[in-house]
């Protein structure tokens, strides 16, 4: 089943604390992206990457970073979460010409 | 970032009415796209518009592509339980291949009363 999958689904965590959000999709897409979901904000792009190694800044990319080191693969990552990053994040995938983003089912990330 | 600015904010109705949504941005598009999200789910697309004018149905869906090409509206007819969720629209400009950028509204919270 072609998909998109976001581990973990929930987390909370302390202020300061390294974690990593992972997400894997199956379909071979080139292109994947980072968005966080915030109420009244709608969805906003953190980051994005166009292929293997090749990233970029979204809308709000401030607290996080990326790797894009293998296709299937695309890891958001905060170095030193503030309560400011509490959200709901979305990874999402497409091929080259096709708009159809494929969103994984969310991570809600709670930092105190 | 830009963002599109999409109205109402949320929804409250009974079932079997008919719903009505749209977005507006400052900016024109070359598409325009309507995503649903269901509760504790990622958005999943509903409909596709690719030309200024176009009008396009997805059972009791319609959604129309706006003249200005800086707007878009969505249609739910004989709205159901399950048509509760989020709706996205979303602009895009084609500047060809993997570079497509994708603006989203804000969303519109639908609540819908069996």
């Amino acid at each position: 089943e072609a998909q998109v999958t976001q581990n973990p689904r929930y987390l909370i965590t302390v202020t300061g604390k390294k974690l990593t959000v992972t997400c894997s999709q199956n379909m071979n897409h080139e292109y994947m992206s980072w968005y966080r979901q915030d109420p009244g904000l709608g969805l906003r792009q953190i980051y994005y990457s166009m292929n293997v190694e090749v990233t970029d800044k979204g809308d709000v990319p401030e607290g996080y970073k990326v790797s894009r080191k293998e296709k299937r693969n695309f890891p958001l990552i905060l170095e030193s979460p503030s309560p400011n990053q509490t959200s709901l994040y979305f990874c999402a995938s497409r091929g080259r010409r096709n708009e159809k983003l494929f969103f994984g089912s969310g991570t809600q990330l709670s930092v105190l | 970032g830009q963002q599109l600015n999409q109205s109402p904010q949320s929804m409250f109705i009974q079932e079997g009415e008919d719903v009505s949504m749209n977005c507006t941005s400052s900016s024109i598009f070359n598409t325009w796209l309507w995503y649903k999200q269901d509760p504790g789910e990622g958005p999943v697309l509903l409909i596709a518009l690719y030309k200024a004018g176009e009008l396009t149905s997805n059972g009791r869906l319609t959604a129309q592509f706006g003249i200005t090409r800086k707007d878009s509206f969505l249609n739910i007819s004989a709205s159901i339980p399950s048509d509760v969720g989020i709706y996205f629209c979303a602009g895009q400009l084609n500047y060809g291949g993997a570079t497509n950028k994708l603006i989203f509204g804000t969303g519109t919270l639908l609540a819908v009363q069996p």
